[in-house]
């Protein structure tokens, strides 16, 4: 079945400093993917969507200096966190859709805890 | 899409079936309902989905309503993996922008 892959599942980091995580679709082909956060005992929140060859879209409230997105290929994108503070600390988790068949489910990612000293 | 209503939180007895409810009463025609589930610090995994017939698979079991205002999730006999976080998503085909619910939290018991 369709696999989504994220990396790293997790990462400890400095105040200040920037941090990429990447979703990759294994075996299927996403030309669009999806951005989550999650904070503890907290329903998923969509931050954004990633298009492949294209700027990504930003929900209401979310940075988009602050959190950049890149959908450089079919198979991947990538989420940067920039100049983390420990408010940016959160369970972070993707998304992407297995191409066009109509009503198909999407699949998500393990997730990424992020956690930002 | 359809905003979607779940309890809060459930508790099941292992080994029994676990029902849990969503209510979407303003789905339109053309959008399905989806189940996935949140096991603590994993992405959400899928479970079933449908968009007027009741479906089963090797997971559960989704009761529509005829007027598919609500649905049912069943889960035909629990387990304590089954421990988690439920939730159920309407949307229309062919959009991928889920939004997701409080869900509901089941906790099965030994």
């Amino acid at each position: 079945g369709a696999v989504v892959s994220q990396h790293p599942s997790w990462v400890i980091c400095k105040s200040g400093t920037s941090v990429k995580i990447e979703c990759r679709s294994l075996d299927f082909q996403a030309t669009t993917m999806f951005w989550y956060r999650q904070f503890p005992k907290q329903s998923l929140m969509l931050m954004a969507t990633s298009n492949e060859g294209s700027k990504a879209t930003y929900e209401q409230g979310v940075e988009k200096d602050k959190f950049l997105i890149n959908h450089a290929s079919l198979t991947l994108s990538t989420l940067t966190v920039t100049s983390a503070h420990p408010e940016d600390s959160s369970f972070y988790i993707c998304s992407a859709p297995p191409g066009q068949r109509k009503g198909w489910p999407q699949h998500f990612g393990d997730g990424t805890r992020l956690s930002i000293l | 899409d359809a905003k979607t209503t779940q309890p809060t939180s459930m508790d099941c007895a292992e080994g029994r079936a676990a029902n849990l409810p969503c209510n979407h009463s303003t789905i339109s025609g053309n959008e399905y309902v989806y189940w996935y589930r949140q096991i603590h610090s994993q992405g959400p995994q899928y479970i079933i989905h449908g968009l007027k017939n009741n479906e089963t698979n090797e997971m559960a079991s989704l009761i529509i309503t005829e007027d598919r205002k609500s649905s049912t999730l069943i889960l035909p006999h629990a387990t304590l993996r089954d421990t988690a976080v439920y939730y159920c998503i309407a949307l229309t085909s062919g959009t991928y922008k889920y939004i997701f619910g409080t869900g509901t939290r089941l906790k099965v018991l030994a």
